[in-house]
């Protein structure tokens, strides 16, 4: 089992650029989390799906954050327009009722 | 509001010394415990949980966590850390029991151990 896989490992982009976060959570698992870790805020949650439907997008933090989950092997994270303030590592997360799984997190950084 | 509190939020200790990291959170009914750690540059992994049954849990690496109830607590102790041990430590909680769902992280206690 190769575990949750995250793409890109980092990304740094230019203020007002598009970027999309990439992840695939192990096969099986039903249910996928977005977090935001940053040393001013912790580990926020984003959103998380349960068999694909978003269940709870209270954390998106505004409209320019949008995440899809169009099959059970693959979900994404887009900012657009990304900003400074949007620097973070993002990690996605999958869980069964064996338990949650992290990815390895994708370090963002806007310029 | 509804939340998961860790009390402290930088820690160092000389090798062998004892550890206790405090979590505290504020949700009722049926909740379930974590505690992940995370080396540098490294995703979380999985120390300990608690779902039920007896409160003192153990966890790996000779880590254990204590559920209180009463005091809406959920603590982590190691008798004797190690220099590998230096990481950072998050306690989660998930409000609606169970592994799935969401869970709900503190801010994170940064351990510093010297060798």
């Amino acid at each position: 089992d190769a575990g949750v896989i995250q793409s890109p490992r980092h990304e740094v982009t230019e203020m007002g650029q598009e970027v999309t976060l990439r992840c695939k959570p192990i096969s099986g698992h039903n249910s996928l989390f977005w977090y935001r870790q940053t040393m001013m805020r912790g580990l926020e949650l984003l959103i998380y799906f349960n068999n694909n439907v978003p269940i709870d997008d209270s954390g998106m933090p505004e409209d320019r954050f949008s995440a899809k989950m169009p099959n059970a092997s693959f979900s994404t994270l887009k900012i657009q327009p990304s900003e400074p303030r949007d620097s973070a590592v993002y990690f996605c997360a999958s869980s069964s009722r064996r338990g949650y799984t992290f990815g390895s997190g994708t370090r963002l950084t806007v310029v | 509001a509804q939340s998961v509190s860790q009390h402290n939020h930088h820690v160092i200790l000389s090798e062998a010394a004892s550890l206790e990291l405090g979590c505290n959170y504020s949700y009722g009914g049926t909740v379930n415990l974590f505690w992940y750690v995370q080396y540098p540059g490294q995703h979380l992994q999985l120390l300990l949980k608690y779902f039920s049954g007896d409160p003192l849990v153990k966890g790996i690496k000779g880590f254990e966590a204590e559920f209180i109830k009463s005091k809406f607590s959920f603590n982590l102790r190691k008798p004797s850390v190690q220099w590998s041990d230096t990481a950072e430590y998050f306690c989660a909680v998930n409000p609606n029991g169970g592994n799935t769902g969401k869970l709900i992280f503190g801010q994170g206690t940064t351990l510093q151990v010297k060798p």
